[in-house]
């Protein structure tokens, strides 16, 4: 199966800075990478994701980026604000299986 | 509606005793999944639907059972709790294999 390395864990920045976190996985034939973000008392939501025939995209101040050679994808919060404070996680596809291995998190905290 | 429900959201259960939570959701997805989730650990895939096929993971084959009994309702049923069943547990379904998957709020579930 699938393994999914998240770091960093934590992660402190400043209201305005831009925030990364990376992941790396193991099967080269993983081809769905989604990231997603849970608040406190809530749901983990779907904020971005992207597949393997990309190797950027970008949506309301989200960027991920897939390097396929690397085994590496990452997701860059640009102009952080304290509403982004939340757990990310990312994941990956289980090519042929309908199922997601997930990092184990990344607490995001931002400071005003 | 996009929304995934969870009963109850706190369950308590003594050691031995079995627990059964339940999911539902309304968005007709053909695919409905449990995971654990522990402190500081990933979200561990433990069981999916896919329509009506269940897959169980290799390393909780027997600790977990479930059951579909339409396309909205899916249980999770434990028979006999142990203290490391402790964690939270969360549902989730798609339409469309691992993609875009929807989560539940989660049942915490702890174990004396």
């Amino acid at each position: 199966g699938e393994q999914v390395e998240q770091l960093p864990s934590i992660l402190r920045v400043q209201e305005g800075s831009s925030a990364s976190i990376n992941c790396t996985y193991e099967n080269s034939a993983s081809n769905y990478f989604p990231w997603y973000k849970q608040e406190p008392g809530e749901n983990p939501k779907l904020i971005i994701d992207i597949r393997s025939n990309m190797e950027r995209k970008q949506t309301q101040g989200l960027i991920v980026l897939l390097d396929k050679k690397a085994k590496r994808f990452s997701l860059h919060i640009t102009d952080t604000q304290p509403g982004d404070s939340a757990m990310y996680f990312c994941a990956a596809n289980d090519s042929g299986y309908n199922k997601l291995t997930f990092g184990k998190g990344t607490v995001l905290l931002v400071s005003p | 509606d996009t929304t995934v429900k969870q009963n109850p959201r706190y369950k308590l259960a003594r050691v031995g005793k079995p627990v059964n939570l339940i999911c539902s959701q309304t968005m007709n997805h053909d695919t409905m999944y449990w995971y654990q989730k522990k402190p500081n650990q990933a979200p561990k895939l433990l069981l999916f639907y896919y329509d009506k096929i269940l897959n169980r993971e290799a390393d909780t084959f027997e600790k977990f059972q479930s059951s579909r009994p339409n396309n909205s309702f899916c249980s999770l049923y434990i028979g006999s709790a142990g203290l490391e069943y402790s964690a939270m547990y969360l549902c989730a379904s798609s339409r469309d294999g691992p993609y875009e998957q929807y989560f539940g709020p989660g049942t915490r579930l702890t174990v004396l």
